[in-house]
């Protein structure tokens, strides 16, 4: 079947750790996308890359990185420097770069930092 | 600046009930595209509508209706004869029109429904 993973779907880690979120896709999606969802708020963009070996920041870029050198995959780093990370991660993808198509979702990770 | 906003944090109804789901918009774009996502407890968010900004016919698909209307920017989306299943967050989203520059999303705050026997 189709579709996306992410995992693991719960993860905790100390204050000051980096952590690498995973994110596969199967659908032969050109694009794939990580936002950020915190308690009572919308979906907000993290990074999204268009191509393999290209991304692009979103609009909570900062303390977080990402790589993008297969088409199937998009790992999502939370480093040290981001100041809240406790959230739940969402990864999606979409069939095109161009606007108007829908995104598909993974489960998510709900990141936990003690 | 794009915005999306969905005035109603919170919506309770008893099962059976119609319930409608507020969105308003907010872009400077002439061509874009709407959006409605569902998020079950699960987490997972799944895709329910799309509609391009060129096309303001109302759509039903079932016990779900939408109502687009570019006058006073909004995207409302009615359920039915709701039922337990329905009860989740339902985002209402918004994404311009552009080939290749990305297809960035703007979400909404969400709505959450609970809908009880």
């Amino acid at each position: 079947d189709g579709g996306i993973t992410q995992s693991p779907k719960y993860l905790f880690r100390k204050e000051g750790q980096n952590v690498t979120l995973s994110c596969e896709q199967n659908l032969n999606h050109d694009a794939m996308y990580w936002y950020r969802q915190d308690p009572g708020q919308g979906l907000r963009l993290i990074y999204y890359s268009q191509i393999v070996n290209d991304f692009q920041k979103g609009d909570i870029a900062e303390g977080y990185s990402v790589s993008r050198e297969k088409k199937e995959s998009f790992p999502l780093t939370v480093t040290s420097a981001q100041k809240n990370p406790t959230a739940f991660y969402l990864c999606a993808s979409s069939i095109r770069t161009s606007g108007g198509d829908e995104q598909f979702f993974g489960p998510g990770t709900r990141l936990t930092v003690l | 600046a794009q915005k999306v906003t969905q005035a109603q944090t919170e919506i309770s109804v008893v099962e059976k009930e119609d319930v409608t789901l507020d969105c308003v918009y907010e872009t400077r774009d002439t061509t874009y595209y709407l959006f409605w996502y569902k998020q079950p407890p699960s987490g997972e968010l799944v895709f329910l509508i799309r509609r391009n900004s060129f096309d303001e016919q109302n759509e039903i698909s079932g016990r779900y209706s939408w109502n687009f209307q570019k006058s006073t920017s909004s995207f409302n989306f009615t359920i039915t004869a709701s039922q337990v299943v329905d009860s989740a967050v339902y985002f209402c989203a918004l994404s311009e029109a552009r080939t290749g520059g990305g297809n960035k999303l703007t979400f909404g705050t969400g709505t959450q429904l609970k809908v009880e026997l």
